[in-house]
Order: C-alpha cells, then sequence, then structure tokens
C-alpha cells in the first residue's frame, strides 16, 4: 500500500482566508483524490486529481472555491478559499491501490474562525 | 444510482461482546467493489477489506469477518471478543467496475464504542 502524507496536520485560520493543504506520495500514483469530512459526517469526494490534466469536480465543489494542482505523480494540493466557519473539516487526500481499494493520507484538521 | 447504507449510527457493546455491522448497498452494475474502512479516534482510515461482486466467499481475518451476500445487498462485519481497541468509526462504501480507480461511495458510518 502507498505511504501518504499531508500538511499541515491541523490549522486554525481566520474567515476570509486561504489554507493550502499538501499531499505526498511514496510512490507515483496517476488518480489523486480529494475528500472532506465534516464534524460527525461520513466522507464527501471533493475532486479527482490527474496528473497533466485539470481536476474533475463533484457537484456541489467549485474550482474558484477549491484549486487543485498536480504538477507531477507523486504530489497535490488543494487550497480552501475564502473560508467560512462552515469549511470547518477533515481534509483527506487518497490513492487508489492495485485493486481499486483507496489508501488515505493521515487528513487535515480545519478549523475556521 | 449507487447507494451505501449503514443504518446503525452508533453500537456501544462491552468487551469480549460480540458485535456485528450492517450495510446495504445499492448498484446498477454487475461488477462492483465492496470495502470496509476503519476511523479510529486518530482521524486517520484504515483499510479493512476489499470484496469484488463476484466473490461471495465469507472471509475471516483474526477475529474480523465478512459476510457477503448478493441476494440481499449486504456485506456485513462482524467482530469477534470485541476490544476497546476497536472503538472507532466503522465506515462501508462501494465502487462501481465501470467507476474503479475513481472515488468510493461512503455510509454514514457506524461508531464503535467498546467499554471493558
Amino acid at each position: 500500500s502507498a505511504v501518504i502524507s499531508q500538511k499541515p496536520s491541523r490549522d486554525i485560520c481566520q474567515r476570509g482566508t486561504s489554507l493550502t493543504i499538501q499531499c505526498q506520495v511514496d510512490s507515483q500514483v496517476t488518480m489523486m483524490f480529494w475528500y472532506r469530512q465534516q464534524p460527525g459526517q461520513s466522507l464527501t469526494l471533493i475532486a479527482t486529481a490527474n496528473q497533466g490534466s485539470e481536476a474533475t469536480y463533484e457537484s456541489g465543489f467549485v474550482i474558484d472555491k477549491f484549486p487543485i494542482s498536480r504538477p507531477n505523480l507523486t504530489f497535490s494540493t488543494l487550497t480552501v478559499s475564502n473560508m467560512s466557519p462552515e469549511d470547518s473539516s477533515i481534509y483527506l487526500c487518497s490513492v487508489a491501490g492495485r485493486f481499486y481499494e483507496q489508501y488515505f493520507g493521515p487528513g487535515t484538521r480545519l478549523t475556521v474562525t | 444510482a449507487q447507494k451505501v447504507t449503514q443504518a446503525q449510527t452508533e453500537i456501544s457493546v462491552v468487551e469480549k461482546e460480540d458485535v456485528t455491522l450492517d450495510c446495504v448497498y445499492e448498484t446498477r452494475d454487475t461488477t462492483y467493489y465492496l470495502f470496509w474502512y476503519k476511523q479510529p479516534p486518530s482521524g486517520e482510515l484504515v483499510f479493512l477489506i476489499r470484496r469484488n461482486s463476484f466473490d461471495e466467499q465469507n472471509e475471516i481475518s483474526g477475529r474480523y469477518s465478512w459476510n457477503f451476500q448478493k441476494s440481499t445487498s449486504s456485506f456485513n462485519f462482524t467482530i469477534t471478543a470485541s476490544q476497546v481497541v476497536d472503538s472507532a468509526v466503522y465506515f462501508c462504501a462501494l465502487s462501481e467496475y465501470e467507476q474503479a480507480g475513481t472515488a468510493l461511495i461512503f455510509g454514514k458510518g457506524t461508531t464503535l464504542s467498546v467499554s471493558s
């Protein structure tokens, strides 16, 4: 399984500011995924990030709010822009395994005040 | 449309009790994959098991076992002789073959609390 790291592990941010979350994988992967987990809730996919192409966003998520970069096969960033308290969540990146399972990073706990 | 239902929101048991977590799924595809994940209080999601739709054999791994029944669209997870360390949120998830390599559809999760 892939080893995935995320930075920062947690942050407290003021409303109106932006935070960029980094996701690093220890092997080359084609697809990376970004999920949001609101407090006490399940995981919801934000977008799928393929290297060399624009990210594909799920309904309810837009690029202006959650811009994603995928500069190479081992790295991706997710930016949460113009934050509001409703953006307080855990943000997780994941990669697909060989048999369609997904492996997740440790998550970034974001609190917006 | 694909959907995963975990009807049990919270379950509380005492150590050494057996506990079964239910998962019911909906999909139009004949080929699909089912998963269970564990999320302990630390927050990290831990992959537990993957099953494809053609493999209905039940699986046992230590104290964990999984019962996959296509006839009832269920993929239940049983923990035998539960331990305090089993306390976590457990998620069932689905991926359709045509969407393989794309996102997982998660159920809402079941919070398991095991007391000593």
